[in-house]
């Protein structure tokens, strides 16, 4: 069946600008999570969610990152006004409970 | 906190070489401890993983074992494959973290012919 996917896979925006992060996860999946990736380093937590309930956003940077999944399916992250220290590749990540997660390819955002 | 520390990369082998990669962790409790592995290009994909001490993981021919003594979790392969470079994550979940994973910072491996 179809994996995690994420949109866009690429995403330039100047410092200041607002951007959102898609993520679809697998059909059937609770658990969600959002991890940041920066260069050359592994991927850092930033927030999870069971179905529509955001139980942890403990990782999440600053004040400037929100994310939701109104509906358990499918989540956004939401940057607001980017700076340069955001860019980085986003994961996203679903699974059944607490069991294997599986990830998307990622959203590489540079913010110039 | 929880931690997780793997040996620095590159690591450059040739092909049918043996390939160990070190990881060490701290934690609390009983942690699970993963394998992944990123190909160039692609996602994070799961290699393998234990989730209980003196469990051993294994997966396409590589293998790590779950030592709480040494609070370890070395990954091995006895003959590598051009196939396999690729950069290679140590993860671990704890059980009160709703499953949520600690990675540690990658080690590239790279296999030449």
């Amino acid at each position: 069946g179809a994996g995690v996917s994420q949109s866009p896979r690429y995403k330039v925006a100047k410092r200041g600008q607002d951007v959102a992060l898609r993520c679809d996860p697998i059909s059937g999946h609770v658990s969600l999570f959002w991890y940041q990736q920066a260069l050359g380093q592994g991927p850092e937590f930033l927030t999870y969610f069971q179905n529509e309930a955001q139980l942890d956003k403990s990782g999440l940077p600053s004040d400037r990152f929100f994310a939701e999944r109104p509906e358990g399916s499918v989540s956004t992250l939401k940057i607001q006004r980017t700076q340069q220290e955001d860019s980085a590749v986003y994961l996203c990540a679903s699974s059944l409970g607490t069991r294997e997660q599986y990830f998307g390819p990622g959203t590489r955002l540079t913010v110039t | 906190g929880n931690s997780v520390t793997q040996m620095e990369g590159p690591v450059t082998l040739s092909e049918e070489a043996f390939l160990t990669i070190n990881c060490t962790y701290t934690a609390t409790g009983y942690p699970s401890l993963f394998w992944y592995v990123q190909y160039p290009g692609e996602g994070l994909q799961l290699l393998l993983k234990a989730t209980k001490a003196d469990d051993k993981g294994s997966n396409k021919g590589f293998e790590a074992t779950y030592r709480k003594e040494t609070t370890s979790f070395h990954l091995e392969k006895g003959s590598v494959q051009v196939s396999d470079s690729a950069v290679y994550f140590c993860a671990l979940s704890s059980t009160d973290s709703w499953g949520k994973l600690q990675f540690g910072a990658g080690t590239q491996v790279v296999v030449t012919p």
